[in-house]
């Protein structure tokens, strides 16, 4: 399968800084790159759906001013937590998917971010 | 929003039995689903996906079945091992997005 490759993989950061973490496809150009948070023993909750070259659309309830979404490339998305406090502390994923029609329709996930507030 | 949910959150079965696990999807617009394992810590692995023009495909050990008249998908693993155990999610894409459904807590006992 398709590699995505995410980092870090762990971060701890002081409250009122901002955290960026970083996706990337490593073998097939990413036309769409999802971010996930992910409690324990919960489901993934879908915060944004970004496009190559677009602005991210944002899932209902997720502050789009909090949680930057940049996807410059076919190969790299970043999520940056701004600001962030104790409650944003969670497991933070990625995935990317390919064009329909073309290799890699399935969407691939990274490993995860362990972001911890402090 | 997220419309995938699963019917039982744990499901624990002995090496060697076949595995089904159950997935309720609310919205018929949904093209294409997916099957997931994630292991603790980790990200989800893909194991198996199913187009919305198909009612079953099938994969090393493992199967999908969709029916779309009751908006139902399953993930048949057979002959069950150690290694299976983890939490599998179904998710749907919709109008783009991928959306997962709550997860099931697979336990495979020696």
């Amino acid at each position: 399968g398709a590699v995505v490759s995410q980092h870090p993989s762990r971060v701890i950061c002081k409250s009122g800084t901002s955290v960026k973490i970083e996706c990337r496809s490593l073998d097939f150009q990413a036309t769409t790159m999802f971010w996930y948070r992910q409690f324990p023993k919960q489901s993934l909750m879908l915060m944004a759906t970004s496009n190559e070259g677009s602005k991210a659309t944002y899932e209902q309830g997720v502050e789009k001013d909090k949680f930057l979404i940049n996807h410059a490339s076919l190969t790299l998305s970043t999520l940056t937590v701004t600001s962030a406090h104790p409650e944003d502390s969670s497991f933070y994923i990625c995935s990317a998917r390919g064009l329909p029609g073309q290799r890699n329709t399935e969407a691939f996930f990274g490993q995860g971010t362990r972001l911890t507030v402090v | 929003g997220e419309s995938v949910g699963l019917h039982l959150p744990t499901l624990s079965v002995q090496e060697g039995d076949n595995s089904i696990i159950n997935c309720a999807y609310s919205n018929s617009a949904s093209d294409y689903f997916i099957w997931y394992k994630q292991e603790s810590g980790k990200g989800p692995q893909f194991i198996i996906d199913i187009r919305s023009n198909m009612d079953k495909r099938q994969g090393q050990r493992v199967t999908v079945l969709l029916n779309k008249t009751v908006k139902h998908l399953s993930l048949q693993i057979a002959a069950t091992q150690p290694g299976d155990s983890a939490v599998y999610f179904c998710a749907e894409i919709l109008s783009g997005r991928l959306y997962f459904g709550r997860g099931t807590q697979l336990t495979v006992w020696p």
